[in-house]
């Protein structure tokens, strides 16, 4: 495709439920990376993938949460026993080369709520 | 990474240019300087970045300051349309993610 493609682009799930949010990157771009974004804040790091390892994983919050990329293509961010606090847009960006002089492209992020 | 301080917000007058500042002073040699803005309901985009020289792209220049403890976005003629959360952001050497702060919300008045 063009671009970084997320879904579902909302997704509301009940209190205690495994949702599973899915993000296709660019076609060849080595590096994958999830951030999380809750109302007035910028985006918040969760993990990043170089081919199918995950390189940084510092940014999980907790247990719940995991992601995993067996082809070193498309990443499913998994969030198993969700709670409220999870609510947030979860944004998944690419980039061709994990390294600092690249330029990363961001999907239009997946809203998830948790009622 | 290093940390990046940005005014919370700033004002434009359409057509305008416009000058985000941000300080980074205890960036490191090996620091690039990147800038994504954040349009209301849309995931960030990639507007410049550079080293060391000044850049300039379809989008935006930006100026570095010698020192290289501060830089500035500039918007040539602000529209409608940049009205936006602008992100500076460092990123280290090696394989390390974006590490995003507030940024600045930027609103352009017709």
């Amino acid at each position: 495709g063009a671009g970084v493609s997320q879904t579902p682009s909302n997704k509301v799930t009940e209190k205690g439920k495994y949702v599973e949010l899915r993000c296709d990157p660019i076609s060849g771009h080595t590096a994958l990376y999830w951030y999380r974004q809750s109302l007035g804040q910028g985006p918040e790091f969760l993990i990043y993938f170089q081919g199918t390892g995950a390189a940084d994983d510092s940014g999980l919050p907790n247990d719940r949460f995991f992601a995993v990329r067996p082809e070193g293509s498309v990443s499913t961010l998994k969030i198993q026993r969700t709670e409220r606090g999870d609510s947030a847009v979860y944004l998944c960006a690419s980039t061709l080369q994990g390294i600092a002089n690249t330029e990363a492209f961001f999907g239009q992020g997946t809203r998830l709520t948790v009622v | 990474d290093a940390k990046t301080t940005q005014p919370n917000s700033m004002e434009s007058n359409e057509e305008e240019p416009v000058h985000l500042p941000c300080n980074h002073s205890t960036i490191s040699g090996t620091d690039y300087i990147h800038w994504y803005r954040q349009l209301p309901s849309q995931g960030p985009e990639y507007v410049i970045h550079g080293l060391t020289s000044n850049v300039n792209n379809r989008m935006a220049s930006l100026a570095i300051a010698e020192d290289r403890k501060s830089s500035t976005l500039i918007l040539h003629r602000a529209t409608l349309r940049d009205a936006a959360v602008y992100y500076c952001i460092l990123r280290g050497a090696g394989n390390t993610p974006l590490v995003f702060g507030k940024g600045t919300r930027l609103s352009v008045i017709a």
